[in-house]
Protein backbone atom coordinates (compact mmCIF):
# COMPACT_ATOMS: atom_id res chain seq x y z
CA UNK A 1 0.00 0.00 0.00
CA UNK A 2 2.03 3.00 -0.96
CA UNK A 3 0.98 6.57 0.61
CA UNK A 4 2.38 9.02 3.32
CA UNK A 5 2.50 8.21 7.08
CA UNK A 6 2.82 10.77 9.68
CA UNK A 7 3.55 9.65 13.42
CA UNK A 8 1.92 10.20 15.89
CA UNK A 9 -1.35 11.52 15.36
CA UNK A 10 -1.68 13.18 18.36
CA UNK A 11 1.44 14.95 20.48
CA UNK A 12 1.27 16.59 23.67
CA UNK A 13 4.54 17.96 25.26
CA UNK A 14 5.41 20.68 28.15
CA UNK A 15 6.75 24.05 27.12
CA UNK A 16 10.33 24.08 26.40
CA UNK A 17 10.93 20.70 25.10
CA UNK A 18 12.00 19.62 21.81
CA UNK A 19 9.73 17.04 19.65
CA UNK A 20 10.34 15.30 16.45
CA UNK A 21 7.77 14.68 13.89
CA UNK A 22 7.88 11.69 11.78
CA UNK A 23 7.07 11.45 7.94
CA UNK A 24 7.26 8.55 5.68
CA UNK A 25 7.05 7.85 2.01
CA UNK A 26 6.87 4.56 -0.01
CA UNK A 27 5.68 6.72 -2.98
CA UNK A 28 9.29 6.69 -4.29
CA UNK A 29 8.65 10.61 -4.65
CA UNK A 30 11.94 12.66 -4.67
CA UNK A 31 10.27 15.97 -2.75
CA UNK A 32 9.20 16.52 1.14
CA UNK A 33 7.57 19.33 2.31
CA UNK A 34 6.53 20.19 6.03
CA UNK A 35 3.28 22.85 6.47
CA UNK A 36 1.57 24.04 9.63
CA UNK A 37 -1.90 25.02 9.88
CA UNK A 38 -3.60 26.79 12.18
CA UNK A 39 -6.95 27.15 13.17
CA UNK A 40 -9.09 28.60 10.50
CA UNK A 41 -5.82 29.58 8.35
CA UNK A 42 -4.75 27.96 5.14
CA UNK A 43 -1.34 25.67 5.11
CA UNK A 44 2.43 27.94 5.70
CA UNK A 45 5.04 26.07 4.39
CA UNK A 46 8.06 25.37 7.48
CA UNK A 47 10.91 23.22 5.41
CA UNK A 48 11.15 21.31 1.88
CA UNK A 49 13.44 19.05 -0.02
CA UNK A 50 13.84 18.48 -3.48
CA UNK A 51 16.66 15.21 -2.91
CA UNK A 52 18.32 13.88 0.09
CA UNK A 53 20.36 15.61 1.73
CA UNK A 54 19.48 18.94 0.66
CA UNK A 55 16.61 20.81 1.91
CA UNK A 56 15.76 24.60 2.01
CA UNK A 57 14.10 27.04 4.11
CA UNK A 58 10.00 27.89 3.92
CA UNK A 59 8.26 31.05 4.78
CA UNK A 60 8.15 30.24 8.59
CA UNK A 61 11.36 28.13 9.72
CA UNK A 62 12.16 29.80 12.72
CA UNK A 63 12.25 27.36 15.52
CA UNK A 64 12.39 24.22 13.36
CA UNK A 65 14.83 22.45 11.94
CA UNK A 66 14.87 18.80 9.55
CA UNK A 67 17.39 16.69 8.11
CA UNK A 68 16.67 14.06 4.90
CA UNK A 69 19.00 11.41 4.94
CA UNK A 70 16.98 8.84 2.89
CA UNK A 71 15.03 9.26 -0.09
CA UNK A 72 11.56 8.36 1.93
CA UNK A 73 12.26 9.99 5.43
CA UNK A 74 12.25 13.95 6.32
CA UNK A 75 11.38 14.26 9.61
CA UNK A 76 10.62 17.77 11.19
CA UNK A 77 12.03 18.80 14.80
CA UNK A 78 9.94 21.62 16.79
CA UNK A 79 12.76 23.53 18.82
CA UNK A 80 11.79 25.14 22.08
CA UNK A 81 12.46 28.39 20.24
CA UNK A 82 9.70 28.02 18.57
CA UNK A 83 7.32 30.44 20.27
CA UNK A 84 3.40 28.67 19.18
CA UNK A 85 4.28 25.66 18.63
CA UNK A 86 1.22 24.25 19.06
CA UNK A 87 -0.78 23.33 15.55
CA UNK A 88 -1.81 20.56 13.03
CA UNK A 89 1.60 19.66 10.99
CA UNK A 90 1.43 18.40 7.77
CA UNK A 91 4.12 16.21 5.42
CA UNK A 92 3.23 15.87 2.04
CA UNK A 93 5.65 14.59 -0.94
CA UNK A 94 5.87 15.15 -4.81
CA UNK A 95 7.13 12.74 -7.74
CA UNK A 96 9.98 13.86 -10.15
CA UNK A 97 8.35 15.64 -12.96
CA UNK A 98 4.65 16.12 -11.43
CA UNK A 99 3.05 19.29 -10.09
CA UNK A 100 0.66 17.95 -7.50
CA UNK A 101 1.76 17.50 -3.85
CA UNK A 102 0.33 14.81 -1.72
CA UNK A 103 -0.30 14.85 2.04
CA UNK A 104 -0.11 12.59 4.93
CA UNK A 105 -2.65 11.83 7.67
CA UNK A 106 -1.21 14.89 9.98
CA UNK A 107 -0.24 15.42 13.52
CA UNK A 108 -1.59 17.14 15.62
CA UNK A 109 0.70 18.92 18.48
CA UNK A 110 -0.30 20.54 21.56
CA UNK A 111 2.86 22.25 23.61
CA UNK A 112 1.47 23.34 27.39
CA UNK B 1 4.49 39.11 -1.42
CA UNK B 2 2.86 36.03 -3.33
CA UNK B 3 -0.69 35.54 -1.98
CA UNK B 4 -3.85 33.39 -2.94
CA UNK B 5 -7.28 34.97 -1.34
CA UNK B 6 -10.38 32.98 -0.79
CA UNK B 7 -13.55 33.90 0.50
CA UNK B 8 -13.41 32.18 4.03
CA UNK B 9 -17.55 31.24 3.89
CA UNK B 10 -19.30 29.80 4.87
CA UNK B 11 -20.84 28.93 1.25
CA UNK B 12 -24.31 27.18 1.89
CA UNK B 13 -25.81 26.08 -1.24
CA UNK B 14 -29.03 23.44 -0.87
CA UNK B 15 -28.45 19.64 -1.78
CA UNK B 16 -28.61 19.50 -5.58
CA UNK B 17 -27.33 23.11 -5.82
CA UNK B 18 -24.15 24.09 -7.98
CA UNK B 19 -21.39 25.25 -5.91
CA UNK B 20 -19.32 27.50 -7.12
CA UNK B 21 -15.54 28.54 -5.42
CA UNK B 22 -13.52 31.48 -6.22
CA UNK B 23 -9.64 32.28 -5.99
CA UNK B 24 -7.38 35.21 -7.10
CA UNK B 25 -3.86 34.88 -6.87
CA UNK B 26 -1.28 37.71 -7.46
CA UNK B 27 2.04 35.78 -8.86
CA UNK B 28 1.83 35.97 -12.52
CA UNK B 29 4.44 33.47 -12.73
CA UNK B 30 2.36 30.70 -11.51
CA UNK B 31 0.93 28.48 -13.76
CA UNK B 32 -0.27 25.15 -12.30
CA UNK B 33 -2.94 25.58 -10.01
CA UNK B 34 -5.21 22.86 -6.95
CA UNK B 35 -8.08 22.71 -5.59
CA UNK B 36 -7.68 20.26 -1.77
CA UNK B 37 -10.21 19.56 -0.18
CA UNK B 38 -10.39 18.94 3.64
CA UNK B 39 -13.17 17.40 6.39
CA UNK B 40 -12.91 18.75 9.68
CA UNK B 41 -9.73 17.34 11.51
CA UNK B 42 -8.41 15.45 8.58
CA UNK B 43 -5.23 16.65 5.81
CA UNK B 44 -5.97 18.07 2.63
CA UNK B 45 -6.76 15.68 -0.11
CA UNK B 46 -6.48 16.49 -3.91
CA UNK B 47 -9.07 16.82 -6.34
CA UNK B 48 -8.17 19.08 -8.92
CA UNK B 49 -5.41 20.28 -11.06
CA UNK B 50 -5.34 23.05 -13.72
CA UNK B 51 -2.80 24.47 -15.70
CA UNK B 52 -4.48 25.91 -18.86
CA UNK B 53 -6.84 28.45 -19.38
CA UNK B 54 -10.39 27.31 -19.57
CA UNK B 55 -12.29 24.60 -17.99
CA UNK B 56 -11.55 20.96 -16.67
CA UNK B 57 -14.32 19.07 -15.78
CA UNK B 58 -13.63 15.23 -13.59
CA UNK B 59 -17.30 13.98 -12.46
CA UNK B 60 -18.96 16.32 -10.63
CA UNK B 61 -16.31 19.11 -10.21
CA UNK B 62 -15.44 21.79 -12.71
CA UNK B 63 -12.07 23.77 -12.22
CA UNK B 64 -11.78 27.33 -14.25
CA UNK B 65 -8.58 29.03 -15.22
CA UNK B 66 -8.06 32.29 -16.31
CA UNK B 67 -4.47 33.82 -16.15
CA UNK B 68 -5.30 37.06 -17.50
CA UNK B 69 -7.50 37.55 -14.47
CA UNK B 70 -5.58 35.94 -11.99
CA UNK B 71 -8.24 34.14 -11.76
CA UNK B 72 -9.59 30.28 -10.45
CA UNK B 73 -12.54 28.45 -9.69
CA UNK B 74 -14.17 25.23 -9.03
CA UNK B 75 -17.84 24.22 -9.36
CA UNK B 76 -19.64 21.12 -7.96
CA UNK B 77 -22.85 20.12 -9.44
CA UNK B 78 -24.88 17.91 -7.81
CA UNK B 79 -23.81 18.92 -4.48
CA UNK B 80 -24.17 16.56 -1.71
CA UNK B 81 -24.06 16.68 2.28
CA UNK B 82 -20.73 15.02 2.10
CA UNK B 83 -18.98 17.63 0.16
CA UNK B 84 -19.36 19.88 3.27
CA UNK B 85 -15.60 20.72 3.55
CA UNK B 86 -13.30 23.79 3.70
CA UNK B 87 -11.80 23.64 0.16
CA UNK B 88 -8.13 25.48 -0.45
CA UNK B 89 -6.84 26.65 -3.25
CA UNK B 90 -2.63 26.68 -3.94
CA UNK B 91 -1.23 28.22 -6.99
CA UNK B 92 2.40 26.70 -7.41
CA UNK B 93 5.14 29.02 -8.03
CA UNK B 94 8.28 28.71 -10.01
CA UNK B 95 10.48 26.39 -7.48
CA UNK B 96 7.46 23.69 -7.23
CA UNK B 97 6.27 25.19 -3.54
CA UNK B 98 2.43 25.73 -2.85
CA UNK B 99 1.19 28.75 -1.57
CA UNK B 100 -2.20 28.42 0.20
CA UNK B 101 -5.49 30.65 0.68
CA UNK B 102 -6.63 30.42 3.72
CA UNK B 103 -9.99 28.02 2.66
CA UNK B 104 -13.63 28.27 1.79
CA UNK B 105 -15.74 26.53 4.11
CA UNK B 106 -18.68 25.24 2.00
CA UNK B 107 -22.03 23.88 3.81
CA UNK B 108 -24.30 21.74 1.61
CA UNK B 109 -27.73 21.97 3.35
CA UNK B 110 -29.65 18.44 2.80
Amino acid sequence: DGGITQSPKYLFRKEGQNVTLSCEQNLNHDAMYWYRQDPGQGLRLIYYSQIVNDFQKGDIAEGYSVSREKKESFPLTVTSAQKNPTAFYLCASRGQGIYEQYFGPGTRLTVT
Amino acid sequence: QKEVEQNSGPLSVPEGAIASLNCTYSDRVSQSFFWYRQYSGKSPELIMSIYSNGDKEDGRFTAQLNKASQYVSLLIRDSQPSDSATYLCAAQDSSYKLIFGSGTRLLVRP
